[in-house]
C-alpha cells in the first residue's frame, strides 16, 4: 500500500517568503506527526496531530511556523518570512493511533532551502 | 569559509562481518527505544523496537540490546551487506512520552564489498 508522501520534495525559496509543505499520511492513520531534520543530525518533533487537533506543538521554534490538518488526514506545515536557518529537511510521520509502540511511518521529507 | 560536514560517529566494515552500533540515551523515564535506518535522499525506516522491559530483542538479522542501568542501547546487524549501508538512528520515547521521539545522532555505517 502507499506510504507516507511528501511535496514538494524540494522547494528552494527566498529569506522572506512564505513556503507550505504538504505531507499525506497513510490511509487511516489519526496520529501525524512533523519533525525537522538538519544536516548531520537526528529529526527533531516539531508537532504532533491526533485527528483534527494539535495535541502538542512544543517542538516549533517559534510563531512563524504554523501546521494545520482541517480534515484529519493531510496536513500542511506553513514558515512563514522564511530564513536561511529554517534550511533542513522536513519529516511527515504518521501512526494508527498514538502511544508507544505504535510504529510511525516517516515519509521521503521536503528538503528546503532557504537562499 | 569554513565548511559544514557530516559530524557523525562512523563505523566502516567488510561484508558478511557483524556490525554493532552504540547509542547512549537520554533520559531514564524513556521506556520505548526504537532504532531506524535512513538511506541517503530518504526518510528514517524502522528496523526494531523495544521496550524497557526487555534487555534483547531479535529481528531478522538484527538485535538489540538495552542496559538500563548506563542507558545504552546497541543495535547489531549479523552478516552485515551493503543494502545495510546508511544512517542509523537510536530513538526514545521523551521521558515515557506516547507520541514523541527523540532521536540520537546517529551512525553512519557504510559496509565495503
Amino acid at each position: 500500500g502507499a506510504g507516507v508522501s511528501q511535496t514538494p520534495s524540494n522547494k528552494v525559496t527566498e529569506k522572506g517568503k512564505y513556503v507550505e509543505l504538504r505531507c499525506d499520511p497513510i490511509s487511516g492513520h489519526t496520529a501525524l506527526y512533523w519533525y525537522r531534520q538538519s544536516l548531520g543530525q537526528g529529526p527533531e518533533f516539531l508537532i504532533y496531530f491526533q485527528g483534527t487537533g494539535a495535541a502538542d506543538d512544543s517542538g516549533l521554534p517559534n510563531d512563524r511556523f504554523f501546521a494545520v490538518r482541517p480534515e484529519g488526514s493531510v496536513s500542511t506545515l506553513k514558515i512563514q518570512r522564511t530564513e536561511r536557518g529554517d534550511s533542513a529537511m522536513y519529516l511527515c510521520a504518521s501512526s494508527s493511533k498514538s502511544g508507544s509502540g505504535n510504529e510511525q511511518f516517516f515519509g521521503p521529507g521536503t528538503r528546503l532551502t532557504v537562499l | 569559509g569554513e565548511s559544514v560536514g557530516l559530524h557523525l560517529p562512523t563505523l566502516s566494515v567488510q561484508e558478511g562481518d557483524n556490525s554493532i552500533i552504540n547509542c547512549a540515551y537520554s533520559n531514564s523515564a524513556s521506556d520505548y527505544f526504537i532504532w531506524y535506518k535512513q538511506e541517503s535522499g530518504k526518510g528514517p525506516q524502522f528496523i526494531i523496537d523495544i521496550r524497557s522491559n526487555m534487555d534483547k530483542r531479535q529481528g531478522q538479522r538484527v538485535t538489540v540490546l538495552l542496559n538500563k542501568t548506563v542507558k545504552h542501547l546497541s543495535l547489531q546487524i549479523a552478516a552485515t551487506q551493503p543494502g545495510d549501508s546508511a544512517v542509523y538512528f537510536c530513538a526514545e520515547n521523551s521521558g515515557g512520552s506516547n507520541y514523541k521521539l527523540t532521536f540520537g545522532k546517529g551512525t553512519l555505517l557504510t559496509v565495503n564489498p
